[in-house]
């Protein structure tokens, strides 16, 4: 199984922050690699694959890049609808796997 | 728009089987643009795969669960199920059905949209 893992576990930001969260995947998985923010008590939302490729309707403060085994998730500006766990995915090889999530939270 | 909603019982006993039916709308379950899956969560943490199913029947299963896990297909009712054997407690977990997209122009593929999830709890 490819094993995915998220820097740092948790970050404290403010308003307006720019934040960045790392994924790393433990083989080569190209570009493979799909972003999700999830809020309490909901599903996960999709808001990059393709590592980069934005998907519709999601702001674009956020952004994803990377290639290989490391990569980015950008948010430009944070915003208070922003403060939740962040998951990357990889989707070169079943079993699909997560890393463990990126909580972020208020400072 | 497509919309999935998970249904099922939310409280199963210890060794016995978890089942849980996802019911698609707004779209056909037999579009080839999608495998259809279960996706779990414990309490407090992280997401794990359990297995896909495409509309032909054709199944994908995590191989640390493959031995307890059942997906089927049903598509006169746009439904897909899971059946989870011999439970225990640390299957106690949020379980959502997923649509695994897979366009036809892209070798990319992601998880949109989800259900809601529905909590199982595993205990006596």
């Amino acid at each position: 199984d490819i094993q995915m893992t998220q820097s740092p576990s948790s970050l404290s930001a403010s308003v307006g922050d720019r934040v960045t969260i790392t994924c790393r995947a433990s083989q080569s998985i190209s570009r493979y690699l799909n972003w999700y923010q999830q809020k309490p008590g909901k599903a996960p939302k999709l808001l990059i694959y393709g590592a980069s490729s934005l998907q519709s309707g999601v702001p674009s403060r956020f952004s994803g890049s990377g290639s290989g085994t490391d990569f980015t998730l950008t948010i430009s500006s944070l915003q208070p609808e922003d403060f939740a766990t962040y998951y990357c995915q990889q989707s070169y090889s079943s079993p699909w796997t997560f890393g463990q999530g990126t909580k972020v939270e208020i400072k | 728009q497509l919309q999935l909603q998970e249904s099922g019982p939310g409280l199963v006993k210890p060794s016995e089987t978890l089942s849980l039916t996802c019911t698609v709308s707004g779209g056909s379950i037999s579009s080839s643009s999608y495998y259809w899956g279960w996706i779990r969560q414990p309490p407090g943490k992280g997401l794990e795969w359990i297995g896909s199913i495409y509309y032909s029947g054709s199944t994908y299963y995590n191989p640390s669960l493959k031995s307890r896990v059942t997906i089927s297909v049903d598509t006169s009712k746009n439904q897909f199920s899971l059946k989870l054997s011999s439970v225990t407690v640390a299957d106690t977990a949020v379980y959502y059905c997923a649509g695994r997209v897979v366009p036809a122009a892209s070798l990319y593929n992601w998880f949109d949209p989800w259900g809601q999830g529905t909590l199982v709890t595993v205990s006596s």
